[in-house]
C-alpha cells in the first residue's frame, strides 16, 4: 500500500535556485523520514521529523510538516548539480512497514 | 565504517533457477528489510524482520523467502525466479521497528530472469 506520495514527479532547476517537493500521506503518521537516491544506487537518509514537530533543518535541507493536511515538504536552497537525484518520502505508520512514495526526480542543471 | 553490504551487485539468471541475494549489516541492528524498486512503483517492501528467527512478509511476498539465522545477514531467496522478478532490489537495516530509527540501505542488487 503507498502511503506517501511524492510531487511533482520531476522538478528541473538551475544550480542556485532553492527546490521544493511536497508529500502528501493518508493515514496518520508517527514520523516522516526523506531520502535521496542518486541513479540505480542505495537510498541515503536525509532528515527524520517527528509527528509532534512542525519544521527541521539540516544544512540547505528545511523539512515541514503538516499533520493537519497530511502533508509534508523538503526545501533545497541554493541547489547544486550535486543535488541531481530522486527524493523520497518514507511514513511510519505505526506499523511494521515502512512506506515510500514514487519518488521526486529532481534535475539541478548547471 | 556503517554499512549493508549486498550481493551480488548485478545478477542475470534464467526462469526457475534458484538464487540466493546476500545481504550483511554491521551496525548490529535488529530490523532488517528487503525492498524491490520498479519504475513509477517506488519502493516495495517484500520481507521485513524484527529480530533473528522473526520473519514477516510486506506488500509484495510472493515468489521470495527470507531467513534470519544471524542478526547481521538477511538473504532474499528466490526459489523459481520469473520474468516479473526482473527490478532493483534493496536491503535495509535499522536501529528498531521500521520508521522509528532512520534505514540504512545497501548498493542494491539488478536481477534480470530470462
Amino acid at each position: 500500500s503507498q502511503q506517501g506520495e511524492e510531487d511533482p514527479q520531476a522538478l528541473s532547476i538551475q544550480e542556485g535556485e532553492n527546490a521544493t517537493m511536497n508529500c502528501s500521506y493518508k493515514t496518520s503518521i508517527n514520523n516522516l523520514q526523506w531520502y535521496r537516491q542518486n541513479s540505480g544506487r542505495g537510498l541515503v537518509h536525509l532528515i527524520l521529523i517527528r509527528s509532534n514537530e512542525r519544521e527541521k533543518h539540516s544544512g540547505r535541507l528545511r523539512v515541514t510538516l503538516d499533520t493537519s493536511k497530511k502533508s509534508s515538504s523538503l526545501l533545497i536552497t541554493a541547489s547544486r548539480a550535486a543535488d541531481t537525484a530522486s527524493y523520497f518520502c518514507a511514513t511510519d505508520n505505526y506499523g511494521q512497514n515502512f512506506v515510500f512514495g514514487p519518488g521526486t526526480r529532481l534535475s539541478v542543471l548547471p | 565504517e556503517a554499512q549493508v553490504t549486498q550481493n551480488p551487485r548485478y545478477l542475470i539468471t534464467v526462469t526457475g533457477k534458484k538464487l540466493t541475494v546476500t545481504c550483511s549489516q554491521n551496525m548490529n541492528h535488529e530490523y532488517m528489510s528487503w525492498y524491490r524498486q520498479d519504475p513509477g512503483l517506488g519502493l516495495r517492501q517484500i520481507y521485513y524482520s524484527m529480530n533473528v528467527e522473526v520473519t514477516d512478509k510486506g506488500d509484495v511476498p510472493e515468489g521470495y523467502k527470507v531467513s534470519r539465522k544471524e542478526k547481521r545477514n538477511f538473504p532474499l531467496i528466490l526459489e523459481s525466479p520469473s520474468p516479473n522478478q526482473t527490478s532493483l532490489y534493496f536491503c535495509a537495516s535499522s536501529l528498531s521497528r521500521a520508521g522509528r530509527t532512520e534505514a540504512f540501505f545497501g548498493q542494491g542488487t539488478r536481477l534480470t530472469v530470462v
